[in-house]
């Protein structure tokens, strides 16, 4: 069973551009959280979709915004990047009441 | 101040030790979950507690739930260095599918 799988791995953009992440959850998985990892704030919440709606969401500006796709696939995009948006972004998958399944990551660097 | 606070922040060991890492919440805890980072990756599902004094185990390491105290404790038998990383607990909101996590254990094992 194929895991999480976040794409690209690495990425570097200039502030003032926006920028796309993708996930895709493990196979039967309908809910795909997102999660940003910065040394100073650690591991903090984005967003949870499930079965295409947003369920919840963690205190990010508007600038953070995310989207899931009828096979679970999700994307986030964060607009009008700034140099504290330069972090780990992960995203997870789960089944229902169950443990989440991490992602690799992408790191992304804003210059 | 975290929802979640980790004891000690970083650890380092010697091969063969036992070492114990807590977590603390503020807030009633309806499901704890530990995970392991290596630096820069995804997190690795170690173990999931959902009852007040349930204890879990999976090969040397064991973690407990102490409901009452609204903490949990992971304790790893002697220590490898393939034990290394960043060990980090997370609790999920009461009705909410979003994880909190605590800043993380910086565990190093030295040969």
């Amino acid at each position: 069973k194929a895991g999480v799988t976040q794409t690209p791995r690495y990425l570097i953009k200039t502030r003032g551009q926006q920028v796309t992440l993708s996930c895709s959850p493990i196979s039967g998985h309908r809910s795909v959280s997102w999660y940003q990892q910065t040394p100073g704030q650690g591991l903090q919440f984005l967003f949870e979709y499930f079965s295409e709606t947003q369920r919840n969401k963690g205190n990010f500006p508007g600038r953070f915004s995310g989207r899931q796709f009828s096979n679970s696939r999700s994307e986030m995009n964060v607009s009008t990047l700034e140099l504290g948006d330069s972090a780990l972004y992960l995203c997870a998958s789960n089944a229902g009441n169950t443990e989440a399944f991490f992602g690799q990551g992408t790191r992304l660097t804003v210059v | 101040s975290q929802e979640l606070e980790q004891s000690p922040q970083s650890l380092i060991v010697q091969e063969g030790k036992n070492l114990t890492i807590n977590c603390t919440s503020s807030k009633t805890l309806y499901g704890l979950y530990w995970y392991k980072q290596k630096y820069g990756e995804g997190l690795i599902f170690l173990m999931m507690l959902q009852k007040g004094g349930e204890e879990k185990s999976h090969e040397k390491i064991t973690a407990k739930l102490d409901e009452k105290k609204q903490q949990s404790s992971l304790h790893i038998t002697a220590s490898q260095p393939s034990h290394a990383g960043i060990y980090l607990c997370g609790a999920e909101r009461y009705n909410n599918n979003d994880m909190r996590f605590g800043a993380g254990t910086r565990l190093t094992v030295k040969p």
